[in-house]
């Protein structure tokens, strides 16, 4: 049982190249979320998916799109990366109204 | 912004000692969570209360919750040197989460 994974860990793009951060749970949960960190800022909700075949906008969505393409695994794109989206980006997923479990994060740096 | 704070920013503290950290935030909540991060590392959940519970005990965490005054606190009791982390508090309103900005605990043996 792995929990949360995110690939990849690290990842420096230079401005305008696009990517896609990978994330997947093997625990069967309903929920999954993008979020990135930056430094005081705490974690701000990019995207999430309520269920299979949904997705909603969070609270920072603009630059980025998702696809949950099964219940396991929910995926972040940048499409034309710019340094402002030089962040910690982290996965989690839940199960009905209980807590999150997060990934390790992938750790993005944009030139 | 719906993001809440923390309060204080930073906190220093001896081994042994209580650590009180307290978080505001801006919208209803169905409740409010703390999670735990350790450097470089992913979120852990510590705790979560209800919109309708007042207060909660898990091991040495204490959480109590206003909802009146959209606050709530988390108490550490008898702190060790492993609890050396980021606390961030997190607002639940259904399906999105409102994180506070954290508090970084720096426990001292």
């Amino acid at each position: 049982n792995a929990g949360v994974t995110q690939t990849p860990k690290f990842q420096v793009l230079k401005t305008g190249q696009s990517m896609t951060l990978q994330c997947a749970q093997d625990m069967n949960h309903n929920s999954m979320y993008w979020y990135r960190q930056d430094p005081g800022m705490g974690l701000r909700l990019i995207y999430y998916s309520a269920s299979e075949g949904t997705t909603d906008k969070g609270e920072v969505p603009n630059g980025y799109n998702v696809s949950r393409l099964n219940k396991r695994e929910f995926s972040l794109r940048l499409e034309s990366a710019a340094p402002s989206q030089t962040s910690v980006y982290f996965c989690a997923s839940r199960l009905l109204e209980l807590e999150q479990y997060f990934g390790p994060g992938t750790r993005l740096t944009v030139t | 912004s719906q993001q809440g704070e923390e309060d204080p920013q930073a906190l220093s503290i001896q081994e042994g000692e209580n650590a009180t950290m307290n978080c505001s935030y801006k919208t209803s909540i169905n409740n409010l969570q703390w999670y735990r991060q350790n450097s470089g590392r992913g979120l852990v959940h510590l705790i979560l209360i209800r919109s309708n519970e007042r207060e909660k005990h898990s091991g040495r965490l204490r959480v109590t919750l206003d909802t009146s005054k959209k606050s709530s606190s988390l108490l550490i009791t008898a702190s060790r040197a492993a609890d050396t982390a980021s606390y961030f508090c997190a607002a639940n309103t259904g399906n999105q989460f409102y994180f506070g900005t954290g508090t970084s605990l720096t426990v001292i043996p």
